[in-house]
Protein backbone atom coordinates (compact mmCIF):
# COMPACT_ATOMS: atom_id res chain seq x y z
CA UNK A 1 0.00 0.00 0.00
CA UNK A 2 1.67 2.97 -1.50
CA UNK A 3 1.82 5.86 1.21
CA UNK A 4 0.89 9.28 0.60
CA UNK A 5 2.58 10.70 -3.03
CA UNK A 6 3.62 14.16 -3.51
CA UNK A 7 4.93 15.93 -6.20
CA UNK A 8 6.80 17.54 -7.48
CA UNK A 9 9.46 17.38 -4.77
CA UNK A 10 10.80 20.44 -5.41
CA UNK A 11 9.32 23.55 -7.47
CA UNK A 12 11.25 26.31 -8.14
CA UNK A 13 9.15 29.21 -9.69
CA UNK A 14 9.85 33.16 -10.70
CA UNK A 15 7.54 35.65 -8.87
CA UNK A 16 4.21 36.23 -10.09
CA UNK A 17 4.42 32.41 -11.80
CA UNK A 18 1.90 30.12 -11.05
CA UNK A 19 2.96 26.57 -8.50
CA UNK A 20 0.53 23.49 -8.85
CA UNK A 21 1.37 21.26 -5.96
CA UNK A 22 -0.39 18.27 -5.99
CA UNK A 23 -1.04 15.53 -3.91
CA UNK A 24 -2.16 11.49 -3.83
CA UNK A 25 -3.72 10.36 -0.72
CA UNK A 26 -3.08 6.57 0.57
CA UNK A 27 -5.76 4.09 -0.95
CA UNK A 28 -8.74 3.83 0.22
CA UNK A 29 -8.42 7.70 2.43
CA UNK A 30 -11.11 10.19 1.38
CA UNK A 31 -10.10 13.21 3.03
CA UNK A 32 -6.59 15.30 2.52
CA UNK A 33 -5.17 17.83 4.33
CA UNK A 34 -2.80 20.73 3.62
CA UNK A 35 -0.10 22.54 5.71
CA UNK A 36 2.82 24.96 4.97
CA UNK A 37 5.60 24.49 7.01
CA UNK A 38 7.85 27.39 7.73
CA UNK A 39 11.84 27.49 8.75
CA UNK A 40 12.03 27.12 12.76
CA UNK A 41 8.28 26.98 12.95
CA UNK A 42 5.70 23.86 12.88
CA UNK A 43 2.76 23.06 10.38
CA UNK A 44 0.38 25.27 9.82
CA UNK A 45 -3.10 24.23 8.90
CA UNK A 46 -4.49 25.40 5.24
CA UNK A 47 -7.06 23.60 4.46
CA UNK A 48 -9.16 20.35 4.79
CA UNK A 49 -10.84 18.79 1.61
CA UNK A 50 -12.99 15.79 0.91
CA UNK A 51 -13.67 14.50 -2.38
CA UNK A 52 -15.11 17.11 -4.67
CA UNK A 53 -15.91 19.55 -0.96
CA UNK A 54 -13.76 22.08 0.85
CA UNK A 55 -14.34 21.14 4.63
CA UNK A 56 -12.52 23.60 6.31
CA UNK A 57 -10.46 26.17 4.61
CA UNK A 58 -9.97 28.63 7.24
CA UNK A 59 -6.11 28.07 7.36
CA UNK A 60 -5.71 29.18 3.83
CA UNK A 61 -4.98 32.86 2.30
CA UNK A 62 -7.75 34.33 0.66
CA UNK A 63 -6.39 35.36 -2.09
CA UNK A 64 -3.88 33.62 -4.90
CA UNK A 65 -4.34 30.32 -2.84
CA UNK A 66 -7.30 27.63 -3.82
CA UNK A 67 -6.85 24.07 -3.50
CA UNK A 68 -9.79 20.98 -4.80
CA UNK A 69 -9.78 17.30 -4.41
CA UNK A 70 -11.45 15.98 -7.50
CA UNK A 71 -13.86 12.93 -7.87
CA UNK A 72 -11.05 11.59 -9.62
CA UNK A 73 -7.28 12.37 -9.26
CA UNK A 74 -4.97 13.69 -6.90
CA UNK A 75 -5.64 16.57 -4.40
CA UNK A 76 -4.25 20.22 -6.11
CA UNK A 77 -2.93 22.90 -4.35
CA UNK A 78 -2.87 26.23 -6.62
CA UNK A 79 -0.96 29.26 -5.95
CA UNK A 80 -1.20 31.57 -8.15
CA UNK A 81 1.01 34.86 -8.57
CA UNK A 82 3.69 33.63 -6.79
CA UNK A 83 5.68 35.91 -4.25
CA UNK A 84 9.11 35.23 -2.30
CA UNK A 85 7.03 35.15 0.54
CA UNK A 86 5.40 31.58 -0.43
CA UNK A 87 8.36 30.46 -0.19
CA UNK A 88 7.98 26.96 2.41
CA UNK A 89 7.18 23.09 2.46
CA UNK A 90 3.88 22.22 1.83
CA UNK A 91 2.82 18.82 3.15
CA UNK A 92 -0.22 16.92 2.24
CA UNK A 93 -1.56 14.32 4.62
CA UNK A 94 -4.62 12.52 4.23
CA UNK A 95 -6.63 10.39 6.39
CA UNK A 96 -10.24 7.97 6.99
CA UNK A 97 -12.39 8.96 9.50
CA UNK A 98 -11.49 6.08 11.45
CA UNK A 99 -14.38 6.32 14.25
CA UNK A 100 -12.93 5.68 17.04
CA UNK A 101 -13.58 8.96 18.89
CA UNK A 102 -12.84 12.86 18.09
CA UNK A 103 -9.38 12.71 16.20
CA UNK A 104 -7.90 10.99 13.18
CA UNK A 105 -4.76 9.63 11.93
CA UNK A 106 -3.16 11.73 9.57
CA UNK A 107 -0.75 10.08 7.39
CA UNK A 108 1.77 12.95 5.60
CA UNK A 109 3.48 12.94 2.53
CA UNK A 110 6.99 13.85 1.70
CA UNK A 111 6.46 17.30 1.06
CA UNK A 112 6.59 19.93 -1.86
CA UNK A 113 9.45 22.13 -1.37
CA UNK A 114 8.75 25.67 -3.24
CA UNK A 115 11.27 27.95 -3.56
CA UNK A 116 9.86 31.16 -5.30
CA UNK A 117 12.93 33.19 -6.83
CA UNK B 1 15.88 5.14 2.39
CA UNK B 2 15.15 7.33 5.20
CA UNK B 3 12.48 6.82 7.17
CA UNK B 4 11.09 7.53 11.32
CA UNK B 5 9.34 4.54 13.22
CA UNK B 6 7.27 5.09 15.98
CA UNK B 7 6.55 2.70 18.74
CA UNK B 8 4.14 1.70 20.06
CA UNK B 9 1.57 2.40 17.33
CA UNK B 10 -1.12 2.60 20.14
CA UNK B 11 -1.37 2.54 23.49
CA UNK B 12 -3.96 3.08 26.24
CA UNK B 13 -3.28 3.79 29.94
CA UNK B 14 -5.26 5.28 32.68
CA UNK B 15 -5.53 8.97 33.80
CA UNK B 16 -2.28 8.91 36.70
CA UNK B 17 -0.11 7.02 34.41
CA UNK B 18 3.72 7.98 32.87
CA UNK B 19 3.96 6.99 29.07
CA UNK B 20 7.25 6.79 27.19
CA UNK B 21 6.32 7.23 23.17
CA UNK B 22 9.57 6.31 20.88
CA UNK B 23 10.56 7.38 17.77
CA UNK B 24 13.98 5.86 16.17
CA UNK B 25 15.39 7.20 12.82
CA UNK B 26 17.41 6.46 9.85
CA UNK B 27 17.88 9.19 7.68
CA UNK B 28 21.00 11.14 5.95
CA UNK B 29 21.25 14.78 6.21
CA UNK B 30 19.44 14.94 10.23
CA UNK B 31 19.31 18.18 11.27
CA UNK B 32 16.19 18.08 14.05
CA UNK B 33 13.55 16.25 15.30
CA UNK B 34 10.27 17.43 16.04
CA UNK B 35 7.45 16.03 18.32
CA UNK B 36 3.66 16.83 16.96
CA UNK B 37 0.52 16.36 19.17
CA UNK B 38 -2.53 15.63 16.58
CA UNK B 39 -5.79 16.02 17.68
CA UNK B 40 -8.85 17.33 15.66
CA UNK B 41 -7.07 19.30 13.51
CA UNK B 42 -3.57 20.58 12.51
CA UNK B 43 -0.88 19.01 14.46
CA UNK B 44 0.28 21.41 17.34
CA UNK B 45 3.94 21.49 18.04
CA UNK B 46 5.62 20.34 20.86
CA UNK B 47 9.03 19.75 20.68
CA UNK B 48 12.24 20.80 18.30
CA UNK B 49 15.10 18.58 19.45
CA UNK B 50 18.46 19.36 17.62
CA UNK B 51 21.53 18.20 20.25
CA UNK B 52 22.27 14.81 21.99
CA UNK B 53 21.24 14.40 25.48
CA UNK B 54 19.20 17.83 26.36
CA UNK B 55 16.10 17.28 28.02
CA UNK B 56 13.05 20.20 26.59
CA UNK B 57 10.61 20.10 29.23
CA UNK B 58 7.07 21.81 29.13
CA UNK B 59 4.76 21.09 31.59
CA UNK B 60 4.25 17.06 32.25
CA UNK B 61 5.89 16.48 28.90
CA UNK B 62 9.75 16.38 28.39
CA UNK B 63 11.49 14.49 25.26
CA UNK B 64 15.09 14.06 24.52
CA UNK B 65 17.18 13.30 21.38
CA UNK B 66 19.99 10.48 21.36
CA UNK B 67 22.07 11.39 18.20
CA UNK B 68 24.44 8.28 18.38
CA UNK B 69 21.57 5.93 19.19
CA UNK B 70 19.18 7.29 16.54
CA UNK B 71 15.74 7.88 18.52
CA UNK B 72 14.25 10.39 20.74
CA UNK B 73 11.60 9.52 23.64
CA UNK B 74 8.10 11.64 24.53
CA UNK B 75 7.62 11.54 27.90
CA UNK B 76 4.34 12.39 29.53
CA UNK B 77 3.61 11.98 33.70
CA UNK B 78 0.37 11.81 35.13
CA UNK B 79 -1.36 11.44 32.18
CA UNK B 80 -4.88 13.29 31.69
CA UNK B 81 -7.29 11.99 29.43
CA UNK B 82 -6.93 15.52 27.70
CA UNK B 83 -3.50 13.78 26.71
CA UNK B 84 -5.61 11.25 24.85
CA UNK B 85 -4.05 12.49 20.41
CA UNK B 86 -1.89 10.64 18.34
CA UNK B 87 1.64 12.02 18.91
CA UNK B 88 3.73 12.47 15.49
CA UNK B 89 7.55 12.49 15.32
CA UNK B 90 9.23 13.95 12.45
CA UNK B 91 12.22 14.74 11.20
CA UNK B 92 14.20 17.56 9.38
CA UNK B 93 16.81 16.28 6.89
CA UNK B 94 18.58 18.75 4.46
CA UNK B 95 15.02 20.27 2.90
CA UNK B 96 12.98 17.26 3.39
CA UNK B 97 10.57 16.37 6.45
CA UNK B 98 10.22 12.80 7.41
CA UNK B 99 7.10 11.57 9.16
CA UNK B 100 6.56 8.43 11.44
CA UNK B 101 3.23 6.85 11.69
CA UNK B 102 2.42 8.60 14.92
CA UNK B 103 1.57 6.58 18.22
CA UNK B 104 -2.17 6.92 19.45
CA UNK B 105 -2.51 7.55 22.98
CA UNK B 106 -5.66 6.96 24.60
CA UNK B 107 -5.56 7.72 28.31
CA UNK B 108 -8.77 6.52 30.07
CA UNK B 109 -10.29 8.22 33.29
Amino acid sequence: NAGVMQNPRHLVRRRGQEARLRCSPMKGHSHVYWYRQLPEEGLKFMVYLQKENIIDESGMPKERFSAEFPKEGPSILRIQQVVRGDSAAYFCASSTLSGQGDYNEQFFGPGTRLTVL
Amino acid sequence: EDKVVQSPLSLVVHEGDTVTLNCSYEVTNFRSLLWYKQEKKAPTFLFMLTSSGIEKKSGRLSSILDKKELFSILNITATQTGDSAVYLCAVELGNDMRFGAGTRLTVKP
